[in-house]
């Protein structure tokens, strides 16, 4: 079984400063790692995910992740932010290969609040 | 990418009664998903619902309270039965066009259920 664990609930910062946004996980098997964003009243989007390869991975809207295996960790990151990216933030991993499809399993999220 | 919607987007119902909840996609796609998102906290998957066969559940969750239809590779219902005010939460469908972990799941906006 896998667990996520978020452990930032709100993260409030301010417009064009730096963001990190904390994500660990649990496993007994290796797993891929997802980021989701969460607008208001919408569903889910993809941001990035790591799969294979370079640790560093970059995703949509300038937001970039690392993993790392030996802290089992995959942290979020921005170097700058907006307004617009004020949403919720969900990490999320699967088991490799089931074959079954990505029974995902999710953090309890983060709330990131964009301040003037 | 796959556009989804669902219908109703949200709604409320009285204790004892059942409410179905349509996903539709806009391509055809071999795996679906339901997910329940209770108030203020993550997403846990229900089932998986595979054309022309039945749906499979997680642990927590049975077809008498949650049955589900699959009737082809655009379209699926979950019904929540018998609904108790512990119901009441956000019901999400995804979709993933492959079979591996590698696949990007896409959600659909949510339907927000809310019992009295």
């Amino acid at each position: 079984a896998q667990s996520v664990t978020q452990l930032d609930s709100q993260v409030p910062v301010f417009e064009e400063a730096p963001v990190e946004l904390r994500c660990n996980y649990s496993s007994s098997v290796s797993v891929y790692l997802f980021w989701y964003v969460q607008y208001p009243n919408q569903g889910l989007q993809l941001l990035l995910k790591y799969l294979s390869g370079s640790t560093l991975v970059k995703g949509i809207n300038g937001f970039e992740a690392e993993f790392n295996k030996s802290q089992t960790s995959f942290h979020l990151r921005k170097p700058s932010v907006h307004i617009s990216d004020t949403a919720e933030y969900f990490c999320a991993v699967t088991p490799l290969d089931t074959g079954g499809g990505n029974k995902l399993t999710f953090g309890t999220g983060t709330q990131l609040k964009v301040e003037l | 990418s796959a556009v989804i919607s669902q219908k109703p987007s949200r709604d409320i119902c009285q204790r004892g009664t059942s409410l179905t909840i349509q996903c539709q996609v806009d391509s055809q796609v071999t795996m679906m998903f339901w997910y329940r998102q209770q108030p203020g906290q993550s997403l846990t998957l229900i089932a998986t619902a595979n054309q022309g066969s039945e749906a499979t559940y997680e642990s927590g969750f049975v077809i008498d309270k949650f049955p589900i239809s699959r009737p082809n590779l655009t379209f699926s219902t979950l019904t929540v039965s018998n609904m108790s005010p512990e119901d009441s939460s956000i019901y999400l469908c995804s979709v993933e066009s492959g079979w591996t972990s590698t696949d990007t799941q896409y959600f659909g906006p949510g339907t927000r259920l809310t019992v009295l």
